[in-house]
Order: structure tokens, then C-alpha cells, then sequence
């Protein structure tokens, strides 16, 4: 089954303790993205990675860092969060191609203390 | 900066009625306006899209509508169904280099379809 997975789906953890959210996508794609998600803000895009070793910021990328050392992974980084990071996140993939769609995952709900 | 705005933010329809979703943006370098709708609990995923140089675009109930001129453009959902409650995004990409693109957001409108 085509599909895009994250792990963990839940995670409560506190300030400063890193922590890496991992993506993984079984389609080929070469585009990866992130998103956060919080209520009323819609969904903001952290960084975006046309290929494998090039990744790009995206709107809100403070405080997260990425890396895409293999073309199917895309893990989040959050080096020292906190509350404010508290959001859901989603993680994204899409073929390179013009107008394709992107494959989202089901989501991490992160909650930093 | 909020680059694509979108309204409304909630909005409720009752059965087999038309649900309007209008979304506007600022920057003309955008070439593509995808539609995601999103479930609770789920990831978005694509319903429709439309390219600028086309002014509608029909996909069963759903329909898209795009106004170059006045940079703005709206989802029509026909005979709207409790189904189709759920919480709409619009969007927009912008290529930023050879290859490469960024997609930004709308804020979202939850959409209730009542019996």
C-alpha cells in the first residue's frame, strides 16, 4: 500500500530534551516536506526537500532541523523544544512533476512541557 | 505574511445544499491552486486543483472556480452531504528554483453539513 508513515503519533516530552520525528514514504517520491498544524494558523510548512542532500526552509523553520540522507526518509529534528512546538505535525511526499499532488501522513501530535 | 486568505472560517450547510469556500491571494508567481480536505484525525489529502489558466474545473460535486484578475478563487461543493463535513484548505505553490516548489496554506474553513 502506497503510503507515507510518521513515528511516534503521540509524544509528550519537556523542554530542551531532543527528540526526532521520523517520516517515511513507500512511493518514490523526491519531494519531502514538513507541516505544522495549529488551530487557526492552518497548516505552515517548516522545510521541504526536492531531493536527496538539498533541503529548504520553509515558512516557520526556527528551532527544527531536517535531513534527507536517503530518498524514502525525511526525519524531523527539534534539537531543544519547546512549548511553543507544542502543534501537530504532518509530514508530506510528492512525485516530481508538474501540479502532483502531495501524500500526506497521518500526523504527529507533539506536546512539549 | 499571510499570502493566501481564506474565509470562511467555519461555515454550516444543510443537506443537499451548496457549500462556498473563497480564498484570495496576493502573489502572482503562483501556479498552481490545489483544494485538501482533511477528516478528523487524518492527514490532509487533495480533492481538486486548478491551474491558473483555466477559469473552472468540475470533479463530480465539486467544483473549483478561478478569477485571475482579481487573484481569487473558491471551491463550490454541490448537493453538499453530511459526508463531506470535514475541514478545507486552500492552497497555493510557488516554484522556487529548477525542480523545486513551496506550497503555502490557507488557515482552513470547517465545513458542517447538518441532516
Amino acid at each position: 500500500e502506497a503510503q507515507v508513515t510518521q513515528n511516534p503519533r503521540y509524544l509528550i516530552t519537556v523542554t530542551g530534551k531532543k527528540l526526532t520525528v521520523t517520516c517515511s514514504q513507500n512511493m518514490n517520491h523526491e519531494y519531502m516536506s514538513w507541516y505544522r498544524q495549529d488551530p487557526g494558523l492552518g497548516l505552515r510548512q517548516i522545510y521541504y526537500s526536492m531531493n536527496v542532500e538539498v533541503t529548504d526552509k520553509g515558512d516557520v523553520p526556527e528551532g527544527y532541523k531536517v535531513s534527507r540522507k536517503e530518498k524514502r526518509n525525511f526525519p524531523l529534528i527539534l534539537e531543544s523544544p519547546s512549548p511553543n512546538q507544542t502543534s501537530l505535525y504532518f509530514c508530506a511526499s510528492s512525485a516530481r512533476s508538474s501540479y502532483n499532488e502531495q501524500f500526506f501522513g497521518p500526523g504527529t501530535r507533539l506536546t512539549v512541557l | 505574511q499571510q499570502q493566501v486568505k481564506q474565509s470562511p472560517q467555519s461555515l454550516i450547510v444543510q443537506k443537499g445544499g451548496i457549500s462556498i469556500i473563497n480564498c484570495a491571494y496576493e502573489n502572482t508567481a503562483f501556479d498552481y491552486f490545489p483544494w485538501y480536505q482533511q477528516f478528523p484525525g487524518k492527514g490532509p489529502a487533495l480533492l481538486i486543483a486548478i491551474r491558473p489558466d483555466v477559469s473552472e474545473k468540475k470533479e463530480g460535486r465539486f467544483t473549483i472556480s478561478f478569477n485571475k484578475s482579481a487573484k481569487q478563487f473558491s471551491l463550490h461543493i454541490m448537493d453538499s452531504q453530511p459526508g463531506d463535513s470535514a475541514t478545507y484548505f486552500c492552497a497555493a505553490r510557488l516554484k522556487t528554483g529548477a525542480g523545486s516548489y513551496q506550497l503555502t496554506f490557507g488557515k482552513g474553513t470547517k465545513l458542517s453539513v447538518i441532516p
